[in-house]
């Protein structure tokens, strides 16, 4: 059974520049949840996909986007960097049922380190 | 709005000591609580979880303490070991048709010899 995997796990880019990190999850698991986790900080709720739909976001504004794919892979992407946005992006995946109780045992990557210069 | 707050936010306890990690919690809904464990250079791994119909959770070291009036929860980490020096963060979530987590800010635990 493998883990969560992301990559890359680290990488930097310009201001106004686009990125897209990657993950697949962990085996068995249909549910990805991406995490913003600034320095010093816990991480933070960006969103969810549960069978390749959208089905939870936090607080982030749309140039943070994601897809899921059919085999519950997913990725995240975001427009417009601002040096804000330099954190670690942390995927979890988990197994869930839309409208039933999530246990909420989330598994996480190892992340991806992001800067923006 | 912080809804989960944790605290201290470092904590040095010497070799065999026990750790104690505190958070309380704003939002009434919420009825999952689990605890992370973090490495440097690591994702966070679950270290042991609580739902608010128990008080108390034991898994070897660790255990959780929860005051559903008082909106708080407790992680106490008993004999401490140099290997359980990491960032601590606790969470919460509501039982609601998606799963999401907020967490607390962190507490970076040092185990000295």
């Amino acid at each position: 059974e493998t883990g969560v995997t992301q990559s890359p796990t680290h990488l930097i880019k310009t201001r106004g520049q686009q990125v897209t990190l990657r993950c697949s999850s962990q085996s068995g698991h249909n549910t990805v949840s991406w995490y913003q986790q600034a320095l010093g900080q816990g991480p933070q709720f960006i969103f969810q996909y549960y069978r390749e739909e959208e089905n939870g976001r936090g607080n982030f504004p749309p140039r943070f986007s994601g897809l899921q794919f059919p085999n519950y892979s997913s990725e995240l992407n975001v427009n417009a960097l601002e040096l804000d946005d330099s954190a670690l992006y942390l995927c979890a995946s988990s197994s869930g049922t839309s409208g039933r109780r999530n246990t909420g045992e989330l598994f996480f990557g190892e992340g991806s380190r992001l800067t923006v210069l | 709005q912080q809804q989960v707050k944790q605290s201290p936010q470092s904590l040095i306890v010497q070799k065999g000591g026990i750790s104690i990690i505190n958070c309380a919690y704003e939002n009434t809904a919420f009825d999952y609580f689990p605890w992370y464990q973090q490495f440097p250079g690591k994702g966070p791994a679950l270290l042991i979880a609580i739902r608010p119909d128990v008080s108390e959770k034991k898994e070897g070291r660790f255990t959780i303490s929860f005051n559903k009036s008082a909106k708080q929860f407790s992680l106490h980490i008993m004999d401490s070991q140099p290997g359980d020096s990491a960032t601590y963060f606790c969470a919460a979530s509501s039982g609601s048709g998606y799963s999401t987590l907020t967490f607390g800010k962190g507490t970076m635990l040092l185990v000295s010899p």
